[in-house]
């Protein structure tokens, strides 16, 4: 499968706990976006990466959430203190080429549940 | 299993009919614009994308449909089969290819 892949598919954990996510890119993609997508409602942005460099982040990225792509290959998402709002299923999307508009490949998501 | 669809605006059609599915985007200033289907516990798979500089291209069953003057975008689906249903959403993005969703449609088949 040569698809955007994330680990774990499902992840439940208790409120104050460090979860960790990873996410495979299609091969050779130089761009990684992370959403996350409550019920009823479109993915919405959080970070994305160029290659290793992270170049944008959005507000709902409180400080309790960090991104890396270390090597611009696979990238992690990691929620520390978890809280029940961060409940949701963060998606990993890539794509090919900076600075042309070519579309994104999600990935299966992780569902989230902090109990 | 999970619902996706809860609180969207739902299009309800029979098999073998033409769908209609409706977005209004937020930003002029966006180039590019895709649509996405959703399967339940899934994630958005794409379907057809278009370019600011087109306000019309058709794959294979789908059509979308841009005005940029008034800001809107539709997804024409052919011959609407069962495996159609899902939630589509449309994404709007400029130069770094950052996507914004709108709400989404459900869009049921009953066979």
């Amino acid at each position: 499968d040569t698809g955007v892949s994330q680990d774990p598919r499902h992840k439940i954990t208790k409120r104050g706990q460090n979860v960790t996510f990873r996410c495979d890119p299609i091969s050779e993609h130089n761009r990684l976006y992370w959403y996350r997508q409550t019920l009823g409602q479109g993915p919405e942005f959080l970070t994305y990466f160029q290659n290793e460099a992270q170049l944008e982040k959005s507000r709902l990225l409180s400080d309790r959430f960090s991104a890396e792509r270390p090597k611009g290959s696979f990238s992690t998402l990691e929620i520390q203190r978890t809280e029940q709002g961060d409940s949701a299923m963060y998606l990993c999307a890539s794509s090919p080429l900076p600075g042309l508009n070519t579309e994104a490949f999600f990935g299966q998501g992780t569902r989230l549940t902090v109990v | 299993g999970e619902s996706v669809g809860l609180h969207l605006p739902t299009l309800s059609v029979q098999e073998g009919d033409n769908s209609i599915i409706n977005c209004a985007y937020s930003n002029s200033a966006s180039d590019y614009f895709i649509w996405y289907k959703q399967e339940s516990g899934k994630g958005p798979q794409f379907i057809i994308d278009i370019r600011s500089n087109m306000d019309k291209r058709q794959g294979q069953r789908v059509t979308v449909l841009l005005n940029k003057t008034v800001k809107h975008l539709s997804l024409q689906i052919a011959a609407t089969q069962p495996g159609d249903s899902a939630v589509y959403f449309c994404a709007e993005s400029g130069a770094t290819n950052k996507l914004i969703f709108g709400t989404g449609t459900l869009l049921a088949v009953q066979p």
